[in-house]
């Protein structure tokens, strides 16, 4: 079954702790993304990554690092220096970056006390 | 700045009949548009587009309807159904340089009542 897969799907971490939230994909897609959605609000994009060994920014990337080693994995770190950490982060991908249409992952719940 | 805006924070609907969801956009540079569907602790799932050359597309019970001149798009869906009860994101993309980025709205509660 092909798909995209996030673990765990609930964390908890203490405060000042820096965290790394999984994402993988079996879709050969080229492209893969990380959002952030809060209650209330649409999914606002962390970073992207368009092929292997190459990442962006997107609106809201202060306080996180990615790395993209490999087609399939996509890591996010989040780390003390981001404000608000607690949040739901969704991982999708697309075939390419100009592919309009992106399938997300089934997202982690990160808990920071 | 919200480029994408679902001014409709839920919506109720009975089963059987239509579920209207709505979605307006402020940037004229959005060719894309596409409705996703998420359940409570699930990533979105992605449900049907309409490309900025059409002005209607159809899938099933789906219908999208995009109006550019009033940068208005709207989600039918006909006849609902309780599985259908869902939060409904509306988002944009733009294409060429930076047609990575999807931007959403901030999303529709649908309930519909058996």
């Amino acid at each position: 079954d092909g798909g995209i897969t996030q673990s765990p799907k609930y964390l908890f971490r203490k405060e000042g702790q820096n965290v790394t939230l999984s994402c993988e994909q079996n879709l050969n897609h080229d492209a893969m993304y990380w959002y952030r959605q809060d209650p209330g609000q649409g999914l606002r994009l962390i970073y992207y990554s368009q092929i292997v060994n190459d990442f962006q920014k997107g609106d809201i990337a202060e306080g996180y690092s990615v790395s993209r080693e490999k087609k399939e994995s996509f890591p996010l770190t989040v780390t003390s220096a981001q404000k608000n950490p607690t949040a739901f982060y969704l991982c999708a991908s697309s075939i390419s970056s100009s592919s309009y249409e992106q399938y997300f992952g089934p997202g982690t719940r990160l808990t920071v006390t | 700045d919200q480029q994408v805006k679902q001014n409709s924070p839920s919506l109720s609907v009975q089963e059987g009949r239509i579920s209207i969801l709505n979605c307006d956009y402020t940037n004229s540079m959005f060719d894309y548009f596409l409705w996703y569907k998420k359940y409570p602790a699930e990533g979105p799932t992605f449900l049907i587009s309409i490309s900025s050359i059409k002005d209607k597309n159809e899938d099933g019970r789906f219908t999208v309807f995009l109006n550019k001149s009033a940068k208005h798009l709207s989600l039918h869906i006909v006849p609902s159904q309780p599985g259908d009860s869902a939060v409904y994101f509306c988002a944009a993309n733009r294409g060429g340089a930076g047609s990575y980025q999807l931007t959403f709205g901030k999303g529709t509660k649908l309930s519909v009542i058996p």
